[in-house]
């Protein structure tokens, strides 16, 4: 059963310290993608990548958010430093995108709930 | 920039109910149309996909429609179940190379037994 995965579920830590959340995307899928849940804002694009590429990282704070994709099987969001507005909910998306036909599903991993105190 | 709008936010109705929830978007040029679930703490789960050349989608109790050029899609619920209580998202992939999502604030489902 394929899934994307999401480490770790659940996060809580002190203003000032870097976190990282990992994806482990499905496997041939050749799109990842990052999205914040909020209760204010909903859900919110951060970042993707297609073939390990940055294509758009519009959606983050560059100051203080990073993503990467080191291989095909690990996706990263690093928050260094935090602060209490990231508090959100982080979510990992994959996708295979194809230049032509039909696709594009995503398939969302259940989420790293980040608590910044 | 894309806006997807759904209504109503929320909605509780007796269980065997049909129900219809809304969803619109201001651009129509978009590649797909994809209706999510999502349980209370819980990540998203992929119901349909309408891509932009279909009407319609059919999964189960569930029916969801596409009118592209009006920038309007319904997901339709037959004989709801207390089971089929959750939030309930429409996204939008935009016809570009850009192929991340644009998300509705959801239609937060109520199904009473």
């Amino acid at each position: 059963d394929a899934r994307v995965t999401q480490t770790p579920r659940h996060k809580v830590t002190e203003m000032g310290q870097e976190v990282t959340m990992r994806c482990q995307p499905i496997l041939g899928h050749n799109t990842v993608f990052w999205y914040r849940q909020t209760m204010m804002q909903g859900l919110e694009l951060l970042a993707y990548f297609r073939n390990r590429a940055p294509l758009d990282d519009s959606g983050m704070p560059k100051d203080r958010f990073s993503a990467e994709m080191p291989d095909a099987t690990l996706a990263t969001l690093k928050i260094q430093p935090s602060e209490p507005r990231d508090s959100a909910v982080y979510f990992c998306a994959s996708g295979l995108v194809l230049s032509r036909g039909p696709g594009n599903e995503q398939f969302f991993g259940p989420g790293t709930r980040l608590t910044v105190l | 920039k894309q806006e997807v709008t759904q209504i109503p936010a929320a909605l509780s109705v007796p269980e065997g109910e049909n129900l219809v929830l809304n969803c619109s978007f201001t651009d129509s040029a978009i590649y797909n149309l994809q209706w999510f679930r999502q349980d209370p703490g819980k990540g998203l789960t992929s119901l349909l996909l309408i891509q932009s050349s279909q009407r319609e989608q059919t999964s189960g109790r569930l029916n969801a429609s596409l009118d592209k050029s009006s920038g309007r899609s319904t997901l339709y619920i037959a004989a709801s179940q207390p089971g089929d209580s959750a939030t309930y998202l429409c996204a939008v992939t935009a016809d570009t190379g850009r192929r991340a999502l644009t998300f509705g604030s959801g239609t937060r489902l109520q199904v009473q037994p």
